[in-house]
């Protein structure tokens, strides 16, 4: 079973508007990490923000923030004031603290294709 | 400071060849781990690396192969190279044993001919 989905493969939104990237997982470890990571179209992976299972309050960085909902398994990136620059691939992750080997590695979704249109 | 440098960015092989990558990682960080991207298969976790030594594989054939040196940089070792083997190979670094902060690189792109 996919641990992270990404329902959405391709999101559109016009500049200086918010957007919301949708991002559900699954796991039965009590701890985890959750990551979102932004991949332009040079390669990198830039890390956004981490929101961990037993944060109380909803992580925020800047224009992101992610709306954490533990209950239903879901993590969703939202950027306000779109800009153009914030036209890329979005990665949701998981790490799953206590599973013994999984402790260090990122299980990633199949990400969602952003473009923001002037 | 230096980010996580990975060499080289482009590499064109042809099959049955074996290929090195080379990742360094930020000074201090002592976790090297290794993922594949590919457009079918996606970001795929192939092992980790700390102080040296493995700490966890991914479901990859025993052609994948990698290493740790003394000073944390790290190289991954393709053999026997097959088409499905062209990918976006990515590096990424953290500081502590059990930290969130994973810094990537900006990949190796191999296609293999």
């Amino acid at each position: 079973a996919q641990k992270i989905t990404q329902t959405q493969p391709g999101m559109f939104v016009q500049e200086k508007e918010a957007v919301t990237l949708d991002c559900t997982y699954d796991t039965s470890d009590p701890s985890y990490g959750l990551f979102w990571y932004k991949q332009p179209s040079s390669g990198e992976m830039i890390f956004l923000i981490y929101q961990g299972s037993y944060d109380q309050q909803n992580a925020t960085e800047g224009r992101y923030s992610l709306n954490f909902q533990k209950a239903r398994k879901s993590a969703n990136l939202v950027i306000s004031a779109s800009q153009l620059g914030d036209s890329a691939m979005y990665f949701c992750a998981m790490r799953e603290i206590n599973s013994g080997g999984s402790n260090y590695k990122l299980t990633f979704g199949k990400g969602t294709l952003l473009t923001v249109n002037p | 400071k230096a980010g996580v440098t990975q060499t080289p960015r482009y590499l064109i092989k042809t099959r049955g060849q074996q290929v090195t990558l080379s990742c360094s990682p930020i000074s201090g960080h002592r976790s090297v781990s290794w993922y594949q991207q590919t457009p079918g298969q996606g970001l795929q976790f192939l092992f980790e690396y700390f102080s040296e030594t493995q700490r966890n594989k991914g479901n990859f054939p025993g052609r994948f192969s990698g290493r740790q040196f003394s000073n944390s940089r790290s190289e991954m070792n393709v053999s026997t190279l097959e088409l499905g083997d062209s990918a976006l190979y990515l590096c990424a670094s953290s500081a502590l044993r059990d930290t969130y902060g994973y810094t990537f690189g900006s990949g190796t792109r191999l296609t293999v001919v």
